[in-house]
């Protein structure tokens, strides 16, 4: 059973088309959310870290919410650059400190 | 400053032999995670490393897989009898708290042949 699944699991954008990249988790005891970045070849580059629901955090593109049981990547008006797999994992009471991931979402953005 | 470095890039192994994979933390980080990550799967844990605590082994698959951290610092992930299973793209990650935010080597890419 996923405890964090992501959706969609590929997003075609053309540059400037806003979206946004959905994450929900099952697990109970949230301790944090994390969204990162990664590049093919690459490990996972830190983007932003969630701690409460109602809480949203911002940079550059890129905007990040939370509820009691998803939360959302927005990405306004993306450029080629924003290509990557995104990826969402969750830390909680029962996972002792590691991350749970989902699988992500591969965006492409085209010129 | 320096990120959290993984040796070798690349290994290419052949089923049954043992490798060493190797992890070098951002300096002052106290914790320090492994993960797999294969294709079309999400990341996987492995095992975690908090201070001078008993490491948390509950995600290795197998009892061929083991993980050493020496000094607080360095970690080496250990396949023993490799097989074309643990094929997979290793990643380590450090922390500066058990809650903060992992920061992720480039990982080593495994191949069994």
């Amino acid at each position: 059973e996923d405890q964090v699944t992501q959706s969609p699991e590929a997003l075609r954008l053309q540059e400037g088309e806003s979206s946004s990249l959905n994450c929900s988790y099952t697990v109970s005891g949230l301790r944090g959310l994390f969204w990162y970045r990664q590049d093919p070849g690459k490990g996972p580059e830190f983007l932003f870290t969630l701690y409460s629901a109602g809480e949203e955090k911002e940079k550059e593109r890129l905007k990040a919410t939370l509820t009691k049981k998803e939360s959302f990547l927005h990405i306004t008006a993306p450029k080629p650059e924003d290509s990557a797999t995104y990826l969402c994992a969750v830390s909680y009471g029962g996972s002792q400190g590691n991350l749970i991931f989902g699988k992500g979402t591969k965006l492409s953005v085209k010129p | 400053g320096a990120g959290v470095s993984q040796s070798p890039s690349n290994k290419v192994t052949e089923k049954g032999k043992d490798v060493e994979l190797r992890c070098d933390p951002i300096s002052g980080h106290t914790a320090l995670y492994w993960y797999r990550q294969s294709l079309g799967q999400g990341l996987e844990f492995l095992i975690y490393f908090q201070g001078n605590s008993a490491p948390d082994k509950s995600g290795l698959p197998s009892d061929r897989f083991s993980a050493e951290r020496t000094g607080g610092s360095v970690s080496t992930l250990t396949i023993q009898r490799t097989q074309q299973e643990d094929s997979a793209v290793y990643l380590c990650a450090s922390s500066n708290d058990r809650e903060g935010e992992q920061y992720f080597g480039p990982g080593t890419r495994l191949t069994v042949t």
